[in-house]
């Protein structure tokens, strides 16, 4: 599965874009980027996936490059409560193998 | 729909003791997973299961045993607590194996003194 690493911590103002990269230059072409959130104390929750098309779906854009080595996960009108821990991991859809959660990057979205 | 619950929310636990927790969900997924996850860390597979009757281990197993006995619940048990599983447990579930779209619970807060 493939390694990817993201920012520690980045910072929002409320309302404006949030763009969140992540660099897996190790992926493999069958392996899927897969962004979850984790707000403070809960569980984790599905944002979003892909492979190598852009995807957009009521709760944010993924941007894949072409040579599928980074994405970045957009939220276009970030919110307070889209302060989170968000994760990227990449995966071979339907693989033996497991969601790896790395450390993410902490968003914290101010007013 | 209810999700993913889990049971107990927090528990506190002498070194030694035993305990079982409960995750149950209400989706018809074939597939669970118990992770567990420490301050400033994120989330470790500890076992998994795709389906009923079937359990496999994940990257952190030592110390635990889990049960799939019935389609929609899956039972993580601790039989004998050390401090070091002081931790969040994490159920989840899904339709695929893996990846897309995990549904997790709310977590059991779990301290072993």
């Amino acid at each position: 599965d493939a390694k990817t690493t993201q920012p520690t911590s980045m910072d929002c103002a409320e309302g404006r874009a949030a763009n969140l990269p992540c660099n897996h230059s190790t992926i493999s072409g069958n392996e899927y980027v897969y962004w979850y959130r984790q707000i403070h104390s809960q569980g984790p929750q599905y944002i979003i996936h892909g492979l190598k098309n852009n995807e957009t779906n009521e709760m944010a854009s993924l941007i894949i490059t072409e040579d599928r080595k980074s994405s970045t996960l957009i939220l276009p009108h970030a919110t307070l409560r889209d302060t989170a821990v968000y994760y990227c991991i990449g995966l071979r859809r339907g693989s033996q193998g497991n969601l790896i959660f790395g450390k993410g990057t902490k968003l914290s979205v101010k007013p | 729909n209810a999700g993913v619950t889990q049971t107990p929310k927090f528990r506190v636990l002498k070194t030694g003791q035993s305990m079982t927790l409960l995750c149950a969900q209400d989706m018809n997924h074939e597939y669970m997973y118990w992770y567990r996850q420490d301050p400033g860390m994120g989330l470790r597979l500890i076992h998994y299961s795709v389906g009923e009757g079937t359990t496999a281990k994940g990257e952190v197993p030592d110390g635990y045993n889990v049960s799939r006995l019935k389609k929609q619940n899956f039972l993580l048990g601790l039989e004998s607590a050390a401090p070091s599983q002081t931790s969040v447990y994490f159920c989840a579930s899904s339709l695929v194996l893996g990846g897309e779209t995990q549904y997790f619970g709310p977590g059991t807060r779990l301290l072993v003194l």
